[in-house]
């Protein structure tokens, strides 16, 4: 089945940086690569997204980026902001499944 | 956009107890749905995947007895843990989807005494 490896675990940048999360995927077959953010204590919820026939994607602040060959896609958040402090989990789909394999989260500290 | 409520938010109760946790889907249908358990500063542990009308598909390791999904219409799932046990003590969080993309709710935090 798909594996998926994200990276680092923990990630903390002061404000007005940029931050990048890394993930890593096994099935070849996999072309949906959804992102969620989850506050503490709330649910995740789906902030960017992007297919295997897109190389990258924007908007406003939060891009996602996708290597097919490599196998890669990486989140990247510029100017942080308190706010952006969460843990991202980035997720992996194949055509014909509704059943995402998620990644082990990234803790996200955006220091004032 | 689509929106999953969860009902109850959190719950304590006795060891041996039942407790169900409603899942609903408030502006859309959803044929499937998703029941996952999160540990503290864990990712998302797919527990089963809850059809409309069918049986629910369990992960391997997941006791379907000791958890018991229900999927009477589309627009609610229900997740009974049976005999809870503090081991139980979680984060359950439901989804629907809708084509790829996941849903969540707000999430119910079990503490079993």
């Amino acid at each position: 089945g798909e594996n998926v490896e994200q990276h680092p675990s923990t990630l903390s940048v002061q404000e007005g940086d940029s931050a990048v999360i890394k993930c890593t995927y096994s099935d070849s077959a996999s072309n949906y690569f959804p992102w969620y953010k989850q506050e503490l204590g709330k649910r995740p919820q789906l902030i960017i997204d992007i297919r295997s026939n897109v190389g990258e994607k924007k908007d406003q602040r939060i891009a996602v980026t996708l290597n097919k060959t490599a196998k890669h896609f990486s989140l990247h958040i510029t100017e942080t902001q308190p706010e952006d402090s969460a843990v991202y989990f980035c997720a992996a789909l194949k055509g014909g499944s509704y059943i995402p394999t998620f990644g082990r989260g990234t803790s996200l500290i955006v220091h004032p | 956009g689509a929106v999953v409520s969860q009902h109850p938010s959190w719950v304590i109760c006795k060891s041996g107890t039942s407790v169900k946790i409603e899942c609903r889907s408030l502006d859309f249908q959803a044929t499937t749905m998703f029941w996952y358990r999160q540990f503290p500063k864990q990712s998302l542990m797919l527990m089963a995947t809850s059809n409309e009308g069918s049986k629910a598909t369990y992960e391997q390791g997941v006791e379907k007895d000791k958890f018991l999904i229900n999927h009477a219409s589309l627009t609610l799932s229900t997740l009974t843990v049976t005999s809870a046990h503090p081991e139980d003590s979680s984060f359950y969080i439901c989804s629907a989807r809708v084509r790829e993309t996941q849903y969540f709710g707000p999430g119910t935090r079990l503490l079993v005494l």
